[in-house]
């Protein structure tokens, strides 16, 4: 059973350009979650999703950020107009139905933005 | 608003020697859950340990266990028999219980390094 894949797992943006992150979660999960970690620091989480479904985005900056899980498909974070401060590791994670409790991890997208 | 606290940014322990990790938390939640996650360096998140917050004994699982003193809100893991990969990050976590926010609060971390 593959765990949760994220790419891709580097990513180098400039100042004013879009980035765009996937996530799959673990095969017969259908809740999602993003988080980003500054250096140093630990994970602040941004928001959480279902299928077709926003849950939670108390964590999101108001401008600039968005994301989406389809029916089909990965779940996207999506980036618009990356400032430097934007550079960070965005980690997903995923839950089945019956655990809510209990996430996994992906490998993380390091962004860093020039 | 919860907040967690992890009050010591860098530890060391001889291989084979016991360490704890300190975590401590507030909420005013009485359903929750507690977590230690660990971080290497190859910065993949690892679950380490879990604890409901219902169930009074601690969490054990093999060399890791967990002392839980829910009134202190405090959650210390400790690392028996510690070995050279456990040099990591180690997250504490808590989330809530109630239904419709399952997102998880993260301490700072402590970076623990393990010396042979």
């Amino acid at each position: 059973n593959a765990g949760v894949m994220q790419n891709p797992r580097h990513l180098v943006r400039r100042r004013g350009q879009e980035a765009r992150l996937r996530c799959s979660p673990m095969k017969g999960h259908s809740h999602v979650y993003w988080y980003r970690q500054l250096p140093e620091e630990g994970l602040k989480f941004m928001v959480y999703l279902q299928k077709e479904n926003i849950i939670d985005e108390s964590g999101m900056p108001k401008e600039r950020f968005s994301a989406e899980f389809p029916k089909e498909g990965p779940s996207i974070l999506r980036i618009q107009q990356v400032v430097r401060g934007d550079s960070a590791a965005y980690f997903c994670a995923s839950s089945r139905s019956g655990d809510l409790y209990e996430q996994y991890f992906g490998p993380g997208t390091r962004l860093t933005v020039t | 608003a919860q907040t967690v606290t992890q009050s010591q940014p860098e530890m060391s322990v001889q291989e084979a020697e016991t360490v704890t990790l300190s975590c401590t938390y507030d909420t005013s939640e009485n359903n929750y859950y507690l977590f230690w996650y660990k971080q290497p360096p190859s910065r993949q998140m690892i679950l380490v340990i879990r604890q409901e917050a219902y169930k009074q004994q601690n969490a054990t699982e093999n060399r890791f266990s967990v002392n839980f003193q829910k009134a202190a809100k405090s959650f210390s893991l400790k690392i028996s028999d510690s070995q050279l990969g456990d040099t990591a990050m180690y997250f504490c976590a808590f989330m809530k219980g109630t239904s419709g926010t399952y997102k998880y609060i993260f301490g700072t971390g402590t970076r623990l390094k393990v010396l042979a």
